[in-house]
This record gives C-alpha cells, structure tokens and sequence, in this order.
C-alpha cells in the first residue's frame, strides 16, 4: 500500500528564516510526486511535480527535491504570504482508468510571522 | 481564479435531507474528481470521471452518488448522510486521468451533517 509522511505537522518561522519541509514515501513504482499549497478555506493549488530522484524544480522562494525516498521542499527566506498548508502527494504507475491512483499526506502547516 | 467553481460554497442539512454539490470548469479537462478533506486526515479520493465516464469509485457510500452530464459538470448528490460526512468536499479537473497530480481544485464545499 502506498505510502505518504509529512513533516514536520506543523512549523513556524521568522520572516527571512529559511527551512525545508519534508515528505517521505514508499510507493509500488513512482509516477509523480506533487506538492501542492493550501490556503485557509481554499482548495489546493498545484505547485510541482517531480517524477525521478535527483530531479529539482524551482518557482520563487520555493524549491522542491527528490531522492528514492522523500521530497523536500525548501524555502529560502519566507515571507508572510507563504503562510499556507503545503500537502504532497504520490502517484503510483497503473492502468490507465486508474491512473488516478493519488495518496495524499497530511501536510505541513507553515506559519512565517513578520 | 482556478477555473473550477463550486457551489455553494457552505452547506448545512439535517441527516433526512436530499442536496446536491455542483462542479464547473471551463478549462477544457476530460477528467474531473470529488474529494473529501476531514480535519487532521489526508485529502481522499471519492470519485473520477474520464470523458464523462466515471472511471473508479473509491469504496465511497452509496448514500454519496456523483453525476456528470457532460465534460464540464459534475454533481454529488447526497441523502441520509451522517454527522461522519461532515467535510469540506473538493472539486477538481485535469487534462485526463493520468493526470490527476496536476489537478485544478476548486474552493470546495463545507458541509455540516446535523
């Protein structure tokens, strides 16, 4: 069965503090790894994908990582408005109608306070 | 703006009751899902629609019953549901199932079984 942890549950920072939010899996063949960030009262909003270890993707403050094990996603000097809930899922490969096949973690609940 | 709207947007109904949740993307995707997100649980699968064929039923209740009339509609028709159904649940698309990691979301539905 497949498998996703986050971590930390929850994690604040200063404003300019940077740190990395952690995503750790076990999944019977990868297709796609995806961080996504939810807002209070929002739906989730995609962010990236990565599909293979060693691969990075960058957008703004955030980068997110990959090894045959666990995502990070990092932030370098956050500001107030990265506030949010960052979720990360796995997709395992699979048949077609099945491709579907999304296990979300819990997610991370960051706080940056100014 | 995601391109995925749902209606309404809050939704309280007494456990006899009938109501039914609305889905809308204008995005052009052939696949689109209904979620449920509980507090302090991670986002679950509940339905997926491809090309307006649903595709996987998520050992969800029959007292929860998705529609989808066309590639840009998608209904959840909902009857003698529980306080345990209480959630917020999320309406997303995608190009095509395989795809799903990379989905829109919309703002979701918060509901209140009393």
């Amino acid at each position: 069965e497949d498998q996703v942890t986050q971590s930390p549950e929850a994690l604040r920072l200063q404003e300019g503090e940077s740190s990395s939010l952690n995503c750790s899996y076990t999944v019977s063949g990868l297709r796609g790894l995806f961080w996504y960030r939810q807002d209070p009262g929002k739906g989730p909003e995609f962010l990236f994908t990565l599909y293979s270890a060693g691969e990075e993707k960058e957008k703004e403050r955030l980068k997110a990582t990959l090894t045959k094990k666990e995502s990070f996603l990092h932030i370098t000097a956050p500001k107030p408005e990265d506030s949010a809930t960052y979720l990360c899922a796995v997709q395992a490969w699979g048949e077609e109608t099945s491709g579907s096949r999304l296990t979300f973690g819990e997610g991370t609940q960051l706080t940056v306070n100014p | 703006e995601t391109g995925v709207t749902q209606t309404p947007r809050h939704l309280v109904m007494g456990m006899t009751n009938k109501k039914s949740l609305k889905c809308e993307q204008h995005l052009g995707h052939n696949a689109m899902y209904w979620y449920k997100q509980s507090a302090k649980k991670p986002l679950e699968l509940m339905f997926v629609y491809s090309l307006e064929e649903r595709v996987e039923n998520n050992s969800v209740p029959s007292r929860f019953s998705p529609e989808c009339p066309n590639s840009s509609h998608l209904f959840l028709h909902l009857h003698t549901l529980q306080p345990e159904d209480s959630a917020l649940y999320l309406c997303a698309s995608s190009h095509t199932s395989s795809l799903a990691g990379e989905a829109f979301f919309g703002q979701g539905t918060r509901l209140t079984v009393v």
